[in-house]
């Protein structure tokens, strides 16, 4: 176990809806990245927050957005679903000022029909 | 090509034998190189990380770069049917990005 809580840990949305996923970071951690994980394929990033700034950004549309708060939990948010949304969503938390070993919470599975 | 290659197995070995588990990247300006281990349904796990040309060992790990080559590999001595998984290799970048392979399936058969 890392420490790094996620919610939930299913969902199915429909096409066009909007999502909010939780994750809480490990203790001792300020930064936050967020991954999408489609199945057969490693975890792709997202985008990363430090200081509630987003502080580096993946190939994604802006659909995909997020926030980070001052106790350093983040929500991913994501507008106007697709089916190719549909994926394993995984959150890491790391400390900024020391080397970038990341650690991932359990996941949240996302299911778009 | 893509920035971090692996082969995607499934890789078999027998129970007790090493696992060697291989990576080649295009970044030659990549520091940071880590080993995730993820189970079936589940998400990675950091096993191994290391930032310096040569061997890092931890338990009945060991973790090999070499820049210049730019591969980094994985061994793992007396497989057991426990390290069955699959194994994502990882690479730093900026603004501690990590970019993933597709990763290598593993199979230990008792």
């Amino acid at each position: 176990e890392t420490g790094v809580t996620q919610s939930p840990t299913h969902l199915i949305k429909t096409r066009g809806q909007q999502v909010t996923l939780r994750c809480s970071s490990q203790s001792g951690h300020n930064t936050v990245s967020w991954y999408q994980q489609a199945l057969g394929q490693g975890p792709q990033f997202i985008f990363q927050y430090y200081r509630e700034e987003e502080n580096g950004r993946g190939n994604f549309p802006p659909r995909f957005s997020g926030l980070q708060f001052p106790n350093y939990s983040s929500e991913l948010n994501v507008n106007a679903l697709e089916l190719d949304d549909s994926a394993l969503y995984l959150c890491a938390s790391s400390f900024s000022g020391g080397v970038y070993e990341q650690y991932f919470g359990p996941g949240t599975r996302l299911t778009v029909t | 090509q893509k920035e971090v290659e692996q082969n995607s197995g499934p890789l078999s070995v027998p129970e007790g034998a090493i696992a060697s588990l291989n990576c080649t990247y295009s970044d030659r300006g990549s520091q940071s190189f880590f080993w995730y281990r993820q189970y079936s349904g589940k998400s990675p796990e950091l096993i191994m990380f290391i930032y310096s040309n040569g061997d890092k060992e931890d338990g009945r790990f060991t973790a090999q770069l070499n820049k210049a080559s730019q591969y980094v590999s994985l061994l793992i001595r007396d497989s057991q049917p426990s390290d069955s998984a699959t194994y994502l290799c990882a690479l730093g970048g900026g603004y501690q990005k990590v970019t993933f392979g597709t990763g290598t399936k593993l199979q230990v058969i008792p």
